[in-house]
């Protein structure tokens, strides 16, 4: 199985702050990593696909980069309504998640 | 506009079965990779089961958690997928979501990646 390991679990920002979140897969993926917002136990939204690929719709704020092992999800400039939980997602074999990063904006 | 509405969830006892049923709108439901996911309170999302479009043969997949425990199906016809939960244990306790899941290609290499999500419905099993 591929364990996807996040990093921060939670984080604390201002409004306009750029932030980043990171994921670390346990064998070499490629870029086969979607990133995803959760607000409130809702349905995840789609933000990225291919690691960097912005899906329609989602601001361009958001963005990704990586490749192989070792993947960032940034928001260039933090707004409130992007107090949410982020989950980095592999889907080269199965699918499977990182534990989350709960973003509060302050 | 893409919709999926999941239903049947409750409280159930351990050992006895549920189905989960997941209607779809908007879209070519046949055409499409069905999913379902699961997130127990306060933790992550974890994947079930999924069933491939019939154009690909159907195929069925299950996580090693609810492996001959859980059977996904799904009727074109009425554009729903069902989750046939048996055998039900209290860690199965959590929300559970359906998905859409297409191809996602990079040159001649294609993994299922899935874009819409239901609301989902809470299942939990406790005596």
């Amino acid at each position: 199985d591929i364990q996807m390991t996040q990093s921060p679990s939670t984080l604390s920002a201002s409004v306009g702050d750029r932030v980043s979140i990171t994921c670390r897969a346990s064998q070499d993926i490629g870029t086969w990593v979607a990133w995803y917002q959760q607000k409130s136990g809702k349905a995840p939204k789609l933000l990225i696909y291919k690691a960097s690929s912005l899906q329609s719709g989602v601001p361009s704020r958001f963005s990704g980069t990586g490749s192989g092992t070792d993947f960032t999800l940034t928001i260039s400039s933090l707004q409130p309504v992007d107090s949410a939980t982020y989950y980095c997602q592999q889907y080269n074999f199965y699918w499977a998640f990182g534990q989350g990063t709960k973003v509060e904006v302050k | 506009e893409v919709g999926l509405v999941e239903s049947g969830g409750g409280l159930e006892q351990p050992g006895r079965s549920l189905r989960l049923s997941c209607e779809a709108s908007g879209f070519t439901f046949g055409d499409y990779t069905v999913s379902w996911f699961r997130q127990a309170p306060g933790k992550g999302l974890e994947w079930v089961s999924s069933i491939r479009s019939k154009a690909y043969g159907g195929t069925k997949e299950y996580a090693a958690s609810v492996k001959d425990r859980f059977i996904i199906s799904r009727d074109d016809s009425k554009n729903f997928a069902y989750l046939h939960m048996n055998s039900l244990k209290t860690e199965d306790t959590a929300k559970y979501f359906c998905s859409r899941g297409y191809f996602d290609y990079i040159g001649g290499s294609y993994r299922t990646l899935f874009d819409y999500w239901g609301q989902g419905t809470l299942v939990t099993v406790s005596s």
